[in-house]
């Protein structure tokens, strides 16, 4: 499981858009990249993940660069209800991590 | 419905007091966790189990049990809670607990455990 690096909070206004990078240097061939999205007292819930380049569904985009040593989970114009904790995690496809660490994510704040 | 239940959501109790909370899956899932989560310190893992029988200890296990009879059940004891224990707990089920494609954790709804 690869050492990740987000900030620790990051505050924002709705409509705008809104990016997280997390830092990964120790990514391996095998890992890939997965975010989770927590809203106050509810568990985590998988929102993304991704390997290369850019991944897009209905809630994010993953930016992933050429070299994989970082991501940048884009959030598209944001409203008060993406108010929530977004985690980074990186670990091997097909590869059973057990012990697996959230960490303290990034708290992201939406203002009106 | 695919989803992770926790019994009880809210609990109250005394210093030593044993307490069991239970968490089940309905998703055949081989693996279970279970997190506490407290404020400034985030979500940490308490205990894992890769499949039924088979468990080993997560970051904070100290205070903790848990057993994996079925493939579904994964409680969580406390056999002799203290106050620093009060947190909320979360349980959690994948596919194998990899971090690869298909194999997201599903977190149950999180009990609030308070123990005075």
């Amino acid at each position: 499981l690869a050492k990740t690096t987000q900030p620790i909070s990051m505050d924002s206004y709705e409509g705008q858009e809104v990016n997280i990078t997390c830092s990964h240097n120790n990514i391996a061939t095998n890992d890939y990249i997965t975010w989770y999205q927590q809203f106050p007292s509810q568990g985590p819930r998988f929102i993304i993940q991704g390997y290369k380049t850019k991944v897009t569904n209905e809630v994010a985009s993953l930016f992933i660069p050429a070299d994989r040593k970082s991501s940048t989970l884009s959030l598209p114009r944001v409203s008060l209800s993406d108010t929530a904790v977004y985690y980074c995690l990186v670990g091997e496809h097909g590869g059973s991590q057990g012990n697996l660490i959230f960490g303290k994510g990034t708290k992201l704040s939406v203002k009106p | 419905e695919a989803q992770v239940t926790q019994n009880p959501r809210y609990l109250i109790t005394v210093t030593g007091k044993k307490l069991t909370v239970t968490c089940s899956q309905n998703m055949n899932h081989e693996y279970m966790s279970w997190y506490r989560q407290d404020p400034g310190l985030g979500l940490r893992q308490i205990y894992y189990s890769m499949n039924v029988e088979v468990t080993d200890k997560g970051d904070v296990p100290e205070g903790y049990k848990v057993s994996r009879k079925e493939k579904r059940n994964f409680p969580l004891i406390l056999e002799s809670p203290s106050p620093n224990q009060t947190s909320l707990y979360f349980c959690a089920s994948s596919l194998s607990g990899g971090l690869g494609v298909g194999d997201e954790q599903y977190f149950g709804p999180g009990t609030r455990l308070t123990v005075t």
